[in-house]
Order: C-alpha cells, then sequence, then structure tokens
C-alpha cells in the first residue's frame, strides 16, 4: 500500500534484550517522526528526522534510545538493554515537510518487555 | 512551552446525539492544530487539521471543529454520530519539528 509501514506489529522481548523497529514512510516524504505512546496516553514524541539528518532527538528518554535514518527512506529505532517501561506501542509518521504539514501514521509496534 | 488539554477521558454518547469534544491549546508562537482518530490496534488518521483562515475547519467523517483564540480552544463536534465513531480521539499542536498531543478522549456511542 501507499501508508506508512512498520514492522513488526507486534514484539516480546526479554529484559536486558536489544531490539530494532522498523518504519517504511511515504514515499516522497521528507520528514520522518517516532513517537511512543503508552496504554492509555498520546503519543509523545521521540526523535525527528529530515531527509537522513536527525535534526531534533530531545524527546528520547536514554541513551539506549537510538535512531537512524542512513539513506533518507526507512528509518529505524533501536533500543538497547530494554527495560520494562519501555513497553509501549511505537508509532512512526512521515509527512511532506515540516511544520503545518500533517504527518501520516502508521499502525505502531507494540513492544512488550517481561 | 506548549501544551494541550482534553478535558474530558471518557465520552459516551448515544447514537444520533451530538457530540463535542473539547480542547484547549497553550502556546506563544503560531499555531497549527490537528484533530486524529485512533481505532484500535491501528495507528492515527487525521480528521482535520486548523492552519489558516476561516476557523471553522470540516473533516472527514462529518466532523468540524471551530479554532477559537480568544479561548485558546479547538473543540470537535459532530452532529449526528455513528456506531462507527466508536474511538479514541486525539488532539494535538503542531510546531516545526514534532505534534504534541493530549491525553486523548475515548467517544463510546452507545445504541
Amino acid at each position: 500500500g501507499a501508508g506508512v509501514s512498520q514492522s513488526p506489529r507486534y514484539k516480546v522481548a526479554k529484559r536486558g534484550q536489544d531490539v530494532a523497529l522498523r518504519c517504511d514512510p511515504i514515499s516522497g516524504h521528507v520528514s520522518l517522526f517516532w513517537y511512543q505512546q503508552a496504554l492509555g496516553q498520546g503519543p509523545e514524541f521521540l526523535t525527528y528526522f529530515q531527509n537522513e539528518a536527525q535534526l531534533d532527538k530531545s524527546g528520547l528518554p536514554s541513551d539506549r534510545f537510538f535512531a537512524e535514518r542512513p539513506e533518507g527512506s526507512v528509518s529505524t529505532l533501536k533500543i538497547q538493554r530494554t527495560q520494562q517501561e519501555d513497553s509501549a506501542v511505537y508509532l512512526c509518521a512521515s509527512s511532506l515537510g515540516q511544520g503545518n504539514q500533517p504527518q501520516h501514521f502508521g499502525d505502531g509496534t507494540r513492544l512488550s518487555i517481561l | 512551552a506548549q501544551s494541550v488539554t482534553q478535558l474530558d477521558s471518557q465520552v459516551p454518547v448515544f447514537e444520533e446525539a451530538p457530540v463535542e469534544l473539547r480542547c484547549n491549546y497553550s502556546s506563544s508562537v503560531s499555531v497549527y492544530l490537528f484533530w486524529y482518530v485512533q481505532y484500535p490496534n491501528q495507528g492515527l488518521q487525521l480528521l482535520l487539521k486548523y492552519l489558516s483562515g476561516s476557523t471553522l475547519v470540516k473533516g472527514i467523517n462529518g466532523f468540524e471543529a471551530e479554532f477559537n483564540k480568544s479561548q485558546t480552544s479547538f473543540h470537535l463536534r459532530k452532529p449526528s454520530v455513528h456506531i462507527s465513531d466508536t474511538a479514541e480521539y486525539f488532539c494535538a499542536f503542531g510546531s516545526a519539528r514534532q505534534l504534541t498531543f493530549g491525553s486523548g478522549t475515548q467517544l463510546t456511542v452507545l445504541p
């Protein structure tokens, strides 16, 4: 389809393991965003890319979280040494540009840390 | 700093009744406001957006919202709801690099 695609849809990991979450944005979208959505809460901003440049990572909760978009298209969010509080839905969004351009969201990856 | 407040966490309403979901924002910069809907186990779908111009904004599925600068509000309305409108609704404020979301309002439409 033409929408934002995220994989896997569900991920279960043991505490201490590393995980990698993938996002395929809409073709031609310059901007890419990652959000974290805890149960019963609104999404919270993690990081923002414009093409391959990570322009804002102020929302990453710790240095265990790392995101990349090496070729300005697909992005990967990596979480090292996972902890139980990392359990959440991770949403990826893309847009044509910044500011007033609406963001288009994927269906998210539900991460459960045991 | 900007913030978004959704005043009601849950709104039950009967089918075919009107509904209003409330949203207030605080910001010292230019305002871009959005309403998104989230169905279970899905991502967020854009309902409507306010960027500039007319303060009454019409969106998909019969929803509309009115931007009120003096009251710093952006309430979402629908004159007659359907069972299929049952979902979580999020108000969001857009800046250059991110969206700031409210905590969401669960709309439940009862038969």
